[in-house]
């Protein structure tokens, strides 16, 4: 049971350059979510889909662009890395978007902008 | 504004020194408090939710509990294996969908 699958594990991109963070799951989950997590900071949201073909700007959500490319799947891009996007992002899913049903997370993408 | 304190942010306990961990939340109505347990180079995992004061919830040597200002992560007996970050996050009426606001964490070390 895999759970939420995120790829790569670890990246090092230069200034500049671009790069799209994958995400999928397996629990049917209709909503998903992905946050940042930097030191003293917790976790903030950056975007989330609250079902297949939706998506809504969270927190912290300049620089970054989202995909839903169908129910399992919740893609992150960066378009123009900059230093400050050095982090580790997390994917999570949860059952409804509604409901509070809690959510499930990947073990993360470590990204490191140069 | 919604808020989520923790406190300690670092708590180091002997094996079998019980304690507890505290989570205060200023929101507008909460909908869940969840706790999460997280390792070093890993996600968060899922521990519990509670949902009204009052409630409480178990597992093996984790305990939660919930008030209207507060919940409190009670660990009884810890062992080495209990080291971890815990977090909690609340999810508000007034937050978009199911977005959740997470503190920073207490990171719990035990030692036997």
């Amino acid at each position: 049971n895999a759970g939420v699958t995120q790829t790569p594990k670890f990246q090092v991109l230069k200034t500049g350059q671009s790069m799209t963070l994958q995400c999928a799951q397996d629990m049917n989950h209709n909503s998903m979510y992905w946050y940042r997590q930097d030191p003293g900071m917790g976790l903030r949201l950056i975007y989330y889909s609250a079902s297949e073909g939706t998506t809504d700007k969270g927190e912290v959500p300049n620089g970054y662009n989202v995909s839903r490319l169908n129910k399992r799947e919740f893609s992150l891009r960066l378009e123009s890395a900059a230093p400050s996007q050095t982090s580790v992002y997390f994917c999570a899913s949860s059952g409804g978007f509604v409901s509070n049903q809690p959510q499930h997370f990947g073990d993360g993408t470590r990204l490191s902008i140069l | 504004e919604d808020q989520v304190t923790q406190s300690p942010e670092a708590l180091r306990l002997q094996e079998g020194e019980s304690s507890s961990l505290n989570c205060s939340y200023t929101v507008s109505g909460l909908r869940g408090l969840f706790w999460y347990r997280q390792d070093p180079g890993k996600g968060p995992e899922f521990l519990f939710t509670l949902y009204s004061a009052g409630e409480e919830k178990e597992k093996e040597r984790l305990k939660a509990t919930l008030t209207k200002k507060e919940s409190f992560l009670h660990i009884t007996a810890p062992k080495p294996e209990d080291s971890a970050t815990y977090l909690c996050a609340v999810q508000a009426t007034n937050q978009a969908g199911t977005a959740l606001i997470f503190g920073k964490g207490t990171t719990l070390s035990v030692s036997s």
